[in-house]
């Protein structure tokens, strides 16, 4: 059964940086691209970035270029974003996807980032 | 910048009625393109793929269609467990997607 775990949200003050983790199990990660999907409180689905299984093709969304920097370690079975210059518009649920047939097939149950003074 | 719009913002509807939703794009996505029903609380779920191709465990009386820069997701008689958000998404630039801002179906 495919599993994505995500962690490392939290409250950060705007500026600040946090980066999260999701784990995968399940499936062969390093088959198959990642992507992360942030939903603001009450907001509908933005996505944030995407990366191929080896890392050789990355996409960002532009609300997230040049601040975000989306990772993965198929060692240890890992997708990352850093997120640095965080600000208050950033607050949202992030959502790590597996991708599959070109589409987030599997979705974990995200994790909250909450940025504010 | 590929830009999806979601029309209607609400679908008032009855179980047992048909849901007809609408996605447009800015320029022709092809056929790259899936529909994701998301229920309160929980993560959202691929319904549909590549336009018209239903995802593994999806009941036949959810239907998608069209190409280009027209798309529609058809509910054929809802049932009580549908309704929800639905989203558009396309992939025709992989690996940037762009999400539509979806369409609610609630209980009329």
């Amino acid at each position: 059964e495919v599993q994505l775990v995500e962690s490392g949200g939290g409250l950060v003050q705007p500026g600040r940086s946090l980066r999260l983790s999701c784990a995968a199990s399940g499936f062969t990660f390093d088959d198959y691209a990642m992507h992360w999907v942030r939903q603001a409180p009450g907001k509908g689905l933005e996505w944030v970035s995407g990366i191929s299984w080896n890392s050789g093709s990355i996409g960002y969304a532009d609300s997230v270029k040049g601040r975000f920097t989306i990772s993965r370690d198929n060692a240890k079975n890992s997708l990352y974003l850093q997120m640095n210059s965080l600000r208050a518009e950033d607050t949202a649920l992030y959502y790590c996807a597996k991708e599959s047939l070109g589409y987030c097939s599997h979705w974990g149950q995200g994790t909250l980032v909450t940025v504010s003074s | 910048e590929i830009v999806l719009t979601q029309s209607p913002a609400t679908l008032s509807l009855s179980p047992g009625e048909r849901a007809t939703l609408s996605c447009r794009a800015s320029q022709s996505v092809s056929s790259y393109l899936a529909w994701y029903q998301q229920k309160p609380g929980q993560a959202p779920r691929l319904l549909i793929y590549d336009a018209s191709n239903r995802a593994t465990g999806i009941p036949a009386r959810f239907s998608g269609s069209g190409s280009g820069t027209d798309f529609t997701l058809t509910i054929s008689s809802l049932e009580p467990e549908d309704f929800a958000v639905y989203y558009c998404q396309q992939r025709s630039n992989w690996p940037r997607f762009t999400f539509g801002p979806g369409t609610k179906v609630d209980i009329k």
